[in-house]
């Protein structure tokens, strides 16, 4: 079945750092999604990137999906403390499965002030 | 999401325990999820259902089973509870219409299986 695989797992940085999280997947995804889970919290939605080589931002984030559509990857420049948390990607094969994702193990981020 | 509800929030059981989880939403979307959480593995695919009529098994289903009781209710049953079911059990749910189909978690139920 589809693998997502995510690196790394642990990331310690310190405040004013910048933080990057890779998402592989083992098969052509249709799209891939992001959430962010806040420690003790639940995982929340932050964007989906659907072509191949697209880029979005969102303020100090940058998300990219490989032309190949099976690898992406989380850019977070000058990470605040407000930026802990766990990232996790999630791909979707498309087709009849559209809306089933697979997720990735996750990047615990810690960031030091 | 408070519009995504799980119940209970933390529940400690024995092995061999019957134990339901539920999970209701007041977003009106068709598709609801049930993963678990573990230290490292991170979310896996217990059974998805895309409509009430359409359960579906995802990667780690042995163990479990589900039932669609209304559009709004999805619960998760452990038959026979053993240890290696300690984990967090979160609900999802989206919605077919929506661009992104993004998917909005409840809570979480902390499950402790002794």
């Amino acid at each position: 079945g589809q693998q997502v695989m995510q690196i790394p797992q642990y990331q310690h940085v310190q405040e004013g750092e910048d933080f990057t999280t890779y998402c592989n997947s083992s098969t052509t995804l249709s799209n891939i999604q992001w959430y962010k889970q806040r420690p003790g919290g639940h995982p929340v939605f932050l964007i989906q990137l659907v072509k191949s080589g697209e880029v979005k931002k969102q303020k100090r984030l940058t998300f990219q999906f490989g032309e190949a559509k099976k690898n992406s990857s989380l850019h977070i420049t000058a990470t605040q403390t407000t930026d802990v948390g766990t990232y996790f990607c999630a791909g979707s094969a498309g087709g009849t499965s559209y809306g089933k994702l697979t997720f990735g193990q996750g990047t615990i981020l810690t960031v030091h002030p | 999401d408070a519009d995504v509800t799980q119940t209970p929030r933390n529940r400690i059981t024995k092995t061999g325990k019957r134990i339901m989880l539920e999970c209701s939403q007041t977003k009106g979307h068709d598709r609801m999820y049930w993963y678990r959480q573990d230290p490292g593995l991170g979310l896996r695919l217990i059974y998805y259902s895309f409509d009430v009529k359409d359960i579906n098994k995802g990667e780690i289903s042995d163990g479990y089973s589900v039932s669609r009781q209304a559009q709004a209710k999805f619960s998760l049953s452990l038959e026979s509870a053993i240890p290696n079911q300690t984990a967090l059990y979160f609900c999802a749910t989206s919605d077919r219409w929506t661009f992104y189909n993004e998917q909005f978690f409840g809570p979480g139920t902390r499950l402790t299986v002794l």
